[in-house]
């Protein structure tokens, strides 16, 4: 079956500092992959996807390739805000199944 | 983008209650899901919900425990029965309207603690 692994939290950075967010996946056939945030206190937002390989999404400042060699769609952004901290959680769909797979979640704080 | 609106947004209940939760869209939509969000976890797919036909739950979900409802391309129904401690999680509804890719839009969520 399909899964999503993401890098454990919770992670504490500084402002300005650079972020990755690790995620790898098994899927059975081509995904799309996904990446959401929950800020505090709010519901499940779309930050960023990406429907085949090799293909960048990107979004707020925040980067991820889909890597089909490596099975990965690793999260970064090179200066990090105060405003960034929350919960991300990275997702996928096989394809012809709407149904999203998500990972375990990874909080984010950052410290001014 | 689909704005997705859900009552109530928290509720404290009884243990042996019931409680339905409501889920609203701004436009039609073929699939609605119900999600699940217990306490620092990640979100459960509960089960999909189709106009027109039963909901297709996920393994470890019943109907008897969470009925659904579909009757029209805006709107669902979930309701958490029997409630126990357990059952204290967020409770998230989202759409899809098919095609590779489509975003998946969410609701803000219900919050229910059950005592």
């Amino acid at each position: 079956g399909n899964s999503v692994t993401q890098m454990e939290g919770p992670v504490t950075l500084s402002e300005e500092a650079f972020l990755t967010i690790n995620c790898t996946y098994t899927a059975t056939g081509y995904p799309s992959l996904f990446w959401y945030v929950q800020y505090p206190g709010e519901g499940l937002q779309l930050l960023l996807k990406a429907t085949k390989a090799d293909d960048k999404g990107s979004n707020k400042g925040f980067e991820a390739t889909y890597r089909k060699e490596t099975t990965s769609f690793h999260l970064e952004k090179g200066s990090v805000q105060v405003s960034d901290s929350a919960v991300y959680f990275c997702a996928l769909r096989d394809f012809g199944n709407e149904k999203l797979t998500f990972g375990t979640g990874t909080r984010l704080t950052i410290i001014p | 983008s689909a704005v997705i609106s859900q009552k109530p947004s928290r509720d404290i209940c009884q243990r042996g209650t019931s409680l339905t939760i409501q889920c609203q869209v701004d436009s039609q939509v073929t699939m609605m899901f119900w999600y699940r969000q217990q306490p620092g976890q990640s979100l459960t797919l509960i089960a999909t919900a189709n106009q027109g036909s039963e909901a297709t739950y996920e393994s470890g979900f019943v109907i008897d425990k969470f009925p659904i409802s579909r009757p029209n391309l805006t709107f669902s129904t979930l309701t958490v029965s029997n409630m126990s401690p357990e059952d204290s999680s967020i409770y998230l509804c989202s759409t899809a309207s098919g095609g590779q890719g489509e975003t998946q839009y969410f609701g803000p969520g219900t919050r229910l603690l059950v005592l």
